[in-house]
């Protein structure tokens, strides 16, 4: 089945970018997930990109789809320390999301 | 749009009672929802897919007779832990999927339910 793998931690200066990686493993999954969980909250949907596509940007974020090494990336611009939280990679294959272990992303003042 | 709602956030209960949780979409319809249960510190789990009208099917490995779900409607969803026990206690998040021409996949999250069984 699908695995979904992303790095745990990552830390990053107010102001600068950060770029959150993911690997993947089936390849037939439409669709390719960003979504953002602070503290004891649900999980929030960032953003999506369709399979067919390289990049999409939507404001601050830029997902970047690298298919032929299935690779996606989430790179936030100007990070803030109001983007503190983890962000989670997904898949979608069937019908079911299959999510990575999560980013715990860390913005210092 | 697509908000999901749970209700409680937070419970408490004895060991040996059942707690009942609900999930409801407030702005769409919902044709599936997901119920997934996050450990401290761990990705979500998928417990089962339950499709409104007919019965859920749960991932392998989770008790059906202890996690019943029923999906009663097109924006309902309820999921009961029947004798909870402490090992039961954990973050149950449950989310919804409108029938969307573009993704059969994009899921709304609620604000998850946190039950700590003593």
């Amino acid at each position: 089945g699908e695995d979904v793998e992303q790095s745990l931690f990552l830390s990053v200066r107010e102001g600068d970018s950060s770029v959150i990686n993911c690997t993947y493993t089936d390849s037939s999954s439409t669709y390719l997930y960003w979504y953002k969980q602070e503290p004891g909250a649900g999980l929030q949907l960032l953003t999506y990109i369709f399979s067919n596509m390289d990049m999409k940007q939507d404001q601050r974020l830029t997902v970047l789809l690298n298919k032929k090494d299935k690779h996606l990336s989430l790179r936030i611009a100007d990070t803030q320390t109001g983007d503190s939280a983890i962000y989670f990679c997904a898949g979608g294959s069937g019908g079911k999301l299959i999510f990575g272990q999560g980013t715990e992303l860390s913005v210092k003042p | 749009g697509a908000v999901v709602s749970q209700h409680p956030s937070r419970v408490i209960c004895k060991s040996g009672t059942s707690v009942k949780i609900e999930c409801r979409s407030l702005d769409f319809q919902a044709t599936t929802m997901f119920w997934y249960r996050q450990f401290p510190k761990k990705s979500l789990m998928l417990m089962a897919t339950s499709n409104e009208g007919s019965k859920a099917t749960y991932e392998q490995g989770v008790e059906k007779d202890k996690f019943l779900i029923n999906h009663a409607s097109l924006t309902l969803s309820t999921l009961t832990v029947t004798s909870a026990h402490p090992e039961d206690s954990s973050f149950y998040i449950c989310s919804a999927s409108p029938f969307l021409r573009e993704s059969q996949e994009t899921q709304y999250f609620g604000p998850g339910t946190r039950l700590l069984v003593l």
